[in-house]
C-alpha cells in the first residue's frame, strides 16, 4: 500500500505565487524525499530531510517534517513555469523484510504564466 | 541529465509475449531500482541489486525477473506479458545499498501491450 499520500492531488497557480504541498505517510521513518517529475521523464530529486529535522532549505524549497503528525509539507516560493510538475514524497520503511522507498500518488503542480 | 541511461525508449508488443528492459547506472553507482509508473498503480517499487546481488524485493510479480551484470547494468524481463503490464518502468541508481540517500532515475522505458 501506498504510504506516503501527498495534497492536494492538482494545484494551479500564477507565477510568482508560493505553491504549499503536503505530504502524510503511516508508519515511522529515518527520513523523507521530495521528487519532481516533467510529464512523462523520469523523477528529479529535490530534496531530503531526516527524521531528526524539522525544516530544511534548498532555494526557493523549503520543506518541512513534523513527524508526530507523520506528514510534510514542499514550499515552492516565487514559482516559476518550469516548476509546472508532478512532485512525490518519498520515505523509507521495511515491507516484509525489504527496505523500499515508498511513493506517494504525487501533487500535479501547474503554474499558470 | 541524470547520467542513468535506459533502453529502448518505447516499447510496443502484444500479449502473452516477451520482453527485455536494459539501464546503465551512472557511473559508480552500485545499486540498481526498478520501478513501474502506471496511472492507477502509481509508481511501484519492484526489485533492487546492489553490486551484482539481489537486495530488496517490492511489488515484482513472478511473470518479472531481474538481474545486474558485472558491469553493473541491468535488466528487467517481463513474460507472459498482459494488458495491465502496460506503464512507465524506471530505472534509479545511487552509490550505496541503503534507501537513506538520493536516487537517480533514468528517463524511463513506456511499454505498451496490446
Amino acid at each position: 500500500s501506498q504510504q506516503g499520500e501527498e495534497d492536494p492531488q492538482a494545484l494551479s497557480i500564477q507565477e510568482g505565487e508560493n505553491a504549499t504541498m503536503n505530504c502524510s505517510y503511516k508508519t515511522s521513518i529515518n527520513n523523507l524525499q521530495w521528487y519532481r517529475q516533467n510529464s512523462g521523464r523520469g523523477l528529479v530529486h529535490l530534496i531530503l530531510i531526516r527524521s531528526n529535522e524539522r525544516e530544511k532549505h534548498s532555494g526557493r524549497l523549503r520543506v518541512t517534517l513534523d513527524t508526530s503528525k507523520k506528514s510534510s509539507s514542499l514550499l515552492i516560493t516565487a514559482s516559476r513555469a518550469a516548476d509546472t510538475a508532478s512532485y512525490f514524497c518519498a520515505t523509507d520503511g521495511w515491507d516484509f523484510g525489504n527496505e523500499k522507498l515508498t511513493f506517494g500518488t504525487g501533487t500535479r503542480l501547474t503554474i499558470i504564466p | 541529465d541524470s547520467g542513468v541511461t535506459q533502453t529502448p525508449k518505447h516499447l510496443i508488443t502484444a500479449t502473452g509475449q516477451r520482453v527485455t528492459l536494459r539501464c546503465s547506472p551512472r557511473s559508480g553507482d552500485l545499486s540498481v531500482y526498478w520501478y513501474q509508473q502506471s496511472l492507477d498503480q502509481g509508481l511501484q517499487f519492484l526489485i533492487q541489486y546492489y553490486n551484482g546481488e539481489e537486495r530488496a524485493k517490492g511489488n515484482i510479480l513472478e511473470r518479472f525477473s531481474a538481474q545486474q551484470f558485472p558491469d553493473l547494468h541491468s535488466e528487467l524481463n517481463l513474460s507472459s506479458l498482459e494488458l495491465g503490464d502496460s506503464a512507465l518502468y524506471f530505472c534509479a541508481s545511487s552509490v550505496v545499498a541503503g534507501i537513506y540517500n538520493e536516487q537517480f532515475f533514468g528517463p524511463g522505458t513506456r511499454l505498451t501491450v496490446l
